[in-house]
């Protein structure tokens, strides 16, 4: 079976320039989460749909940040415009619903903002 | 709000040594606690996990106790292996934080044979 896929794997961009990031869950999963990780720190939610509603976006910068998870599968986040302190880690994960399930998560995409 | 405290890192260990790795928490509610591994270019995965007091979740020789009387889910492996460098975090996810999962800021655990 097909883990959490995301692309891509490295982007670098110059400051206020677009990026986008994709995440294709383990199907059947109904819960999706965005996370960024900075540099030496543990990953930290920016968003979570449960199907295609956003269930969890208090700690998503909603002035630049977007995220869309259109039929409750795949799902883009976008950053517009980014900014240098915007460089990190972006993981997607997914799991089936209840508080004690597995949280799987993809490789993630590491952002350099230039 | 809920949060986890890691101890401090990196940890450098000799083949064979005993590990633990500190980690406490606070978080309204019963939450269920995890510790993810992710090894050098590899996506976060799950250790091992328990959902209730006094559970003990094990893998790969790994365990670790869920306390509540202290708040804590210290990670132990009796004789670590050079496989077993990655960097490890503790997670939890509380019922009343809708099912979102808080990580500690991981601990770097380095092997050497």
């Amino acid at each position: 079976e097909a883990g959490v896929v995301q692309s891509p794997r490295y982007k670098i961009i110059e400051k206020k320039q677009p990026v986008a990031f994709w995440c294709n869950p383990i199907s059947g999963h109904n819960t999706l989460y965005w996370y960024r990780q900075n540099l030496g720190q543990g990953p930290e939610l920016l968003i979570r749909y449960e199907n295609e509603e956003a269930v969890d976006d208090s700690q998503l910068p909603k002035d630049r940040f977007s995220a869309e998870r259109l039929k409750g599968v795949d799902s883009t986040l976008k950053i517009q415009p980014a900014e240098l302190g915007d460089s990190a880690v972006y993981l997607c994960a997914s799991s089936s619903r209840g508080m004690n399930t597995e949280a799987f998560f993809g490789q993630g995409t590491r952002l350099t903002v230039v | 709000g809920n949060s986890v405290t890691q101890m401090e890192g990196p940890v450098t260990l000799s083949e064979e040594a005993f590990l633990t790795i500190n980690c406490t928490y606070t978080a309204t509610g019963y939450p269920s606690l995890f510790w993810y591994v992710q090894y050098p270019g590899e996506g976060l995965q799950l250790l091992l996990k328990a959902t209730k007091a006094d559970d003990k979740g094990s893998n790969k020789g790994f365990e670790a106790t869920y306390r509540k009387e202290t708040t804590s889910f210290h990670l132990e492996k009796g004789s670590v292996q050079v496989s077993d460098s990655a960097v490890y975090f503790c997670a939890l996810r509380s019922g009343t934080s809708g099912s979102r999962l808080t990580f500690g800021e991981g601990t770097q655990l380095t092997v050497n044979p």
